[in-house]
């Protein structure tokens, strides 16, 4: 079963707009990783994120990290149409002794020119 | 430097045959791992192979196996195909001697059983 939920299911904005998505996972982990994948393709990796860290910074992309309350966000912003895709956040379980990636179902995002 | 590439894009099969899916890893990477992802769902992680054996199973049946080749490559088996294995199949890399270390994955290869 999956053990990640994001948060909304699916979000419009428009062109220029912050997009903000949330994730929550269930165990604990050694780092959170977001991702974004377009029309059923691969996945593209966004930023990763350690569990020891609170937040992280790439580009126009800034994601945070609570542990205590099990959750992410991920912030996109001043956003493109280019952006739209899905975008899931995936936690590696500390236990287990893989670094096998637990997803959610994803948040479907589409940014209106 | 190729990033993880799998073969091939898209599959169709009958219920009951078997289908083998490839994958090459990212460069340096000697990690690889399957995942599947039905229609509006997230990815489900299959199985990882490390050093040529399955290093953990995700909840799929004995249907499911795999291996992984001496230069890291893999391939993942399906046999006695069903209706509901039609899904996107996701390889993704990584570097297990290292933690906390980024998964790339590929572009998938869509399986449709008819």
């Amino acid at each position: 079963s999956q053990q990640g939920e994001e948060d909304p299911q699916a979000l419009s904005i428009q062109e220029g707009e912050n997009a903000t998505m949330n994730c929550s996972y269930k165990t604990s982990i050694n780092n959170l990783q977001w991702y974004r994948q377009n029309s059923g393709r691969g996945l593209v990796h966004l930023i990763l994120i350690r569990s020891n860290e609170r937040e992280k910074h790439s580009g126009r992309l800034r994601v945070t990290l609570d542990t205590s309350k099990k959750s992410s966000s991920l912030l996109i912003t001043a956003s493109r149409a280019a952006d739209t895709a899905s975008y899931f956040c995936a936690s590696s379980p500390t236990q287990g002794g893989s670094e096998k990636l637990v997803f959610g179902k994803g948040t479907k995002l589409t940014v209106n020119p | 430097d190729a990033g993880v590439t799998q073969s091939p894009t898209h599959l169709i099969k009958t219920r009951g045959q078997q289908v083998t899916l490839r994958c090459s890893p990212k460069s340096g990477h000697d990690t690889v791992s399957w995942y599947q992802q039905a229609l509006g769902q997230g990815p489900q992680f299959i199985f990882q192979y490390y050093e040529e054996e399955e290093r953990q199973r995700g909840n799929f049946p004995d249907r499911f196996s795999g291996h992984q080749f001496p230069n890291y490559s893999s391939e993942l088996n399906v046999n006695a195909l069903l209706l509901g294995d039609s899904a996107l199949y996701l390889c993704a890399s990584s570097l297990v001697t290292r933690m906390n270390t980024e998964a790339f994955f590929g572009q998938g290869t869509r399986l449709t059983v008819v």
